[in-house]
């Protein structure tokens, strides 16, 4: 059974850097051909797709992020970890992580972890 | 980077069939994958490939395809598939880089 369980702070200042750690079971990240993603969720708006990191240690942003983000992987721990600098209120939103499949599919998806950014 | 457009809300009286459209440019090249959301949950997959269920997912659910659009349809829809949907593909950039719909509330009479 694949699960994914995100964990970071609930609470975070203006400017202050974002660390969010994804820790998954069921599968390998080492294995060819996966890849874990990072994807969020304001309150009462839609998904946004942030960033993916595959097996072969490739990592991928959303275009409109990526100045402000990192994706890194430790496999050994089972954890993928997205850092997010210089976050804002307009930041505050549900983070999830989630394994990509073979066909491009968004499955599992973690429980999310909400993160408010206020002074 | 890519767009991918949902009607915000569409609603189907219990046991009715409804369909749910997600339009973009990256649908030419790409299959949508879809997502149902209930209220304080995480998104669960319902559709990805040309029309492939995740096990456990009920038969009603189905997707189709045909040049800029992706369609979800709710064959007989319940009361439990009241919830938000949304489609996802990858970008059409050209990259592996991922794009979400806008999402869809359907409410079930």
């Amino acid at each position: 059974q694949v699960t994914l369980r995100e964990s970071g702070p609930a609470l975070v200042k203006p400017t202050q850097t974002l660390t969010l750690t994804c820790t998954f079971s069921g599968f390998s990240l080492s294995t060819s051909g996966m890849c874990v993603s990072w994807i969020r969720q304001p309150p009462g708006k839609a998904l946004e797709w942030l960033a993916l990191i595959d097996w072969d240690d490739d990592k991928y942003y959303s275009t409109s992020l990526k100045t402000r983000l990192t994706i890194s992987k430790d496999t050994s721990k089972n954890q993928v970890v997205l850092t997010m600098t210089n976050m804002d209120p307009v930041d505050t939103a549900t983070y999830y992580c989630a394994r990509i499949g073979r066909a491009a599919e968004f499955d599992p998806w973690g429980q999310g972890t909400l993160v408010t950014v206020s002074s | 980077s890519s767009e991918l457009t949902q009607d915000p809300a569409v609603s189907v009286a219990l046991g009715q069939t409804v369909r749910i459209t997600c339009q973009g440019d990256s649908l030419r090249s790409y299959y949508a994958s879809w997502y149902q959301q209930k209220p304080g949950q995480a998104p669960v997959l319902v559709i990805y490939g040309k029309n492939n269920r995740p096990s456990g997912i009920p038969d009603r659910f189905s997707g189709s395809s045909s040049g800029n659009t992706a369609s979800l349809t709710i064959t007989g829809a319940q009361a439990e598939d009241e919830a938000d949907y949304y489609c996802n593909s990858r970008d059409s950039s050209g990259n592996p880089q991922f794009v979400f719909g806008t999402g869809t509330k359907v409410t079930v009479l």
